[in-house]
């Protein structure tokens, strides 16, 4: 069974600092897809990324940067100097490679950034 | 282009009615989801659909019915409403990429 856990529930940090979300994933298939994605406080859910089972490469766009590790099943976010505009809930996501991409969401991370 | 659109944005309903949500979108993509938010529990997946007349159940689909009859498409009902049912309902859309577009959010209130 497809499973995400996102063991921190809220973060608070002080502008400027950076701080890392953690994602932790099972699944059997062999072929998947991770996400992340963001909500903030008015309620609309933002793309941030995508990258598939095959690809481990870690990606940097902007401040935003993440680590991807079949190793250990985690496909962690970090943020460089967060903002106060960082603020929201972020959310992992896992979706299987066949069978109409039914993605499995981890309950979340709530993000506070303090100016 | 409307990308997803959810209607209504907002309802309250007493236990028992019925209501449909409709979700919209113009992006001619085969796949369409059906998710509710809860407090603390993330977004869970309730029904979707793989291409038009197909339907298919997700986590949690008790209490709730779908169908996809355009392409365009995809309908949520809830035959008799309960207050287990309160939530902000988001539709998806996405294509052979999977990458998921979100519409708005529909936020339900059963009394």
């Amino acid at each position: 069974a497809q499973k995400v856990t996102q063991a921190q529930t809220e973060i608070s940090v002080v502008e400027k600092e950076d701080v890392t979300l953690d994602c932790v994933y099972e699944t059997r298939d062999t072929t998947y897809y991770l996400f992340w994605y963001k909500q903030p406080p008015s309620g609309e859910l933002v793309f941030l990324i995508r990258r598939n089972s095959f690809d481990e490469q870690n990606e940097i766009s902007g401040r935003y940067s993440w680590n991807f590790q079949k190793s250990t099943s985690s496909f962690n976010f970090t943020i460089t100097a967060s903002q106060v505009v960082d603020s929201a809930v972020y959310f992992c996501a896992l979706s299987e490679g066949a069978g109409g991409f039914k993605t499995i969401f981890g309950a979340g991370t709530r993000l506070f950034v303090k100016a | 282009n409307a990308g997803v659109t959810q209607t209504p944005k907002f309802r309250v309903l007493k236990t028992g009615q019925s209501m449909t949500l409709l979700c919209a979108q113009d992006m001619n993509h085969e796949y369409m989801y059906w998710y509710r938010q809860d407090p603390g529990m993330g977004l869970r997946l309730i029904h979707y659909s793989v291409g038009e007349g197909t339907t298919a159940k997700g986590e949690v689909p008790d209490g709730y019915n779908v169908s996809r009859l355009k392409k365009q498409n995809f309908l949520l009902g809830l035959e008799s409403a309960a207050p287990s049912q309160t939530s902000v309902y988001f539709c998806a859309s996405c294509d052979v990429r999977n990458e998921q577009f979100f519409g708005p959010g529909t936020r339900l209130t059963v009394l």
